[in-house]
């Protein structure tokens, strides 16, 4: 079975600063592995996804995620923290191929953005 | 309307109550599904329905009763729930193939067992 493991259930940071979410993922194969975004009382929105293409991959409002297989990680960064980020983060793995429909997800990373 | 629209918003309802909860999709998918999100507790997937049908129950309790008429709409019948029932329900749908390309959330249904 796969599974996604977020570590650290808050982040706090400052406004400007490096935002890095964590994200270790199990598998025996290499999964799909996606970001998602919770703003308060709203549902989930996809921030960006790996699919097996290329390594580093640039999602919405400046996030990008890097997949390292040696280390079976997928984690988020963000060069420079905004107030408007501050949300509940969620990693999330499928497997590949016509199975590859359903997602499991971590247990969330909520981010502070202190001014 | 686009995207994932789930009705109500929010609803509070006593243990005898029968409610139902509404998710209908515009986007041409193919698969519905229905997660409850509680607090300090991941993401539980609660049901899948795949091309209409049901392919994914996750021992999910008979007071929770799911149907999707089309592949469109999605409801989710409550009756005699517990206050443990109380969580942000979340509906997705996406295209099942052979690529993921993720799902699309609605905004969800906060609701409350009194």
């Amino acid at each position: 079975a796969q599974s996604v493991t977020q570590l650290g259930s808050h982040v706090s940071v400052s406004e400007g600063a490096l935002v890095l979410l964590r994200c270790n993922y199990s598998s025996s194969v290499p999964p799909y592995l996606f970001w998602y975004v919770q703003y308060p009382n709203q549902g989930l929105q996809l921030l960006l996804k790996y699919t097996s293409a290329a390594t580093l991959v640039k999602g919405i409002n400046g996030f990008e995620a890097e997949f390292k297989k040696s280390e079976t990680s997928f984690h988020l960064t963000k060069p420079s923290a905004h107030m408007s980020d501050a949300a509940e983060y969620f990693c999330a793995v499928s497997p590949t191929g016509a199975a590859g429909n359903k997602l499991t997800f971590g247990g969330g990373t909520r981010v502070l953005v202190k001014p | 309307e686009t995207g994932v629209t789930q009705t109500p918003r929010h609803l509070v309802m006593g243990m005898t109550n029968k409610k139902s909860l509404k998710c209908e999709q515009h986007l041409g998918h193919n698969a519905m599904y229905w997660y409850k999100q509680s607090a300090k507790k991941p993401l539980e997937l609660m049901f899948v329905y795949s091309l209409e049908e049901r392919v994914e129950n996750n021992s999910v309790p008979s007071r929770f009763s799911p149907e999707c008429p089309n592949s469109s709409h999605l409801f989710l019948h409550l009756h005699t729930l517990q206050p443990e029932d109380s969580a942000l329900y979340l509906c997705a749908s996406s295209q099942v193939s052979q690529g993921n390309y993720g799902y699309t959330f609605g905004s969800g249904t906060r609701l409350t067992v009194v």
